[in-house]
């Protein structure tokens, strides 16, 4: 298996829900990546998990929040979202994050907030 | 802090032609990556180089690692329909950290 899967496709929510993006990739990485993109942007970093534990946050804010159950799965929590938050959130996994620069991403989740 | 700059930002082509698209900056790298992103998609890796003056094929694709370590081309050659998307190049630092190009958009005519 050498893709990066990641659901919803599309997510539609108001900015008082609660609602979770999921990630899964099993190449055996052991870094995973959320990256934020608006369109006709490159991606933003925004997460970096190694070894299951969080190795790099670029400040950002805390209605966002990260998980990572073990090392195949990677969660991104969403909680009292603004409309500026609206954009494709990308998962990306490589071999590790020190050594191994090259990422593979997933098809991304099409985040609307409301 | 530290950019990439990737230029042409868009490049309008006839089916047939060659591309060529480069990124450029004032910091050091260890590593150049390539990626293509099509509309609603993630970015799928292209090519990746590790050393100063590695130049690296991927089919139609072919990159080079500048000598300075400090940019890198990739040319397509004999563009083709499927070819249409944004290319981003991507670096790695010393410390491991990567950044992105802003882009170069490929469109071709009919």
């Amino acid at each position: 298996d050498t893709e990066v899967t990641q659901t919803p496709k599309h997510l539609v929510m108001g900015m008082t829900n609660k609602k979770s993006l999921k990630c899964e990739q099993h190449m055996g990485h052991r870094a995973m990546y959320w990256y934020k993109q608006k369109a006709k942007k490159p991606p933003e970093l925004m997460f970096v998990y190694s070894y299951e534990k969080l190795s790099i946050n670029e400040s950002v804010p805390s209605r966002f929040s990260p998980e990572c159950p073990n090392s195949s799965l990677l969660n991104l929590h969403l909680h009292a979202l603004q409309p500026e938050d609206s954009a494709l959130y990308l998962c990306a996994s490589s071999q590790g994050y020190v050594g191994a620069p090259e990422q593979f991403f997933g098809p991304g989740t099409r985040l609307t907030v409301l | 802090g530290q950019q990439l700059n990737q230029s042409p930002q868009s490049m309008f082509i006839q089916e047939g032609e060659d591309v060529s698209m480069n990124c450029t900056s004032s910091s050091i790298f260890n590593t150049w990556l390539w990626y293509k992103q099509d509309p609603g998609e993630g970015p799928v890796l292209l090519i990746a180089l590790y050393k100063a003056g590695e130049l690296t094929s991927n089919g139609r694709l072919t990159a080079q690692f500048g000598i300075t370590r400090k940019d890198s081309f990739l040319n397509i050659s004999a563009s083709i329909p499927s070819d249409v998307g944004i290319y981003f190049c991507a670096g790695q630092l010393r410390d491991d950290k990567i950044i992105f190009g802003k882009g170069t958009r490929l469109h071709i005519l009919p």
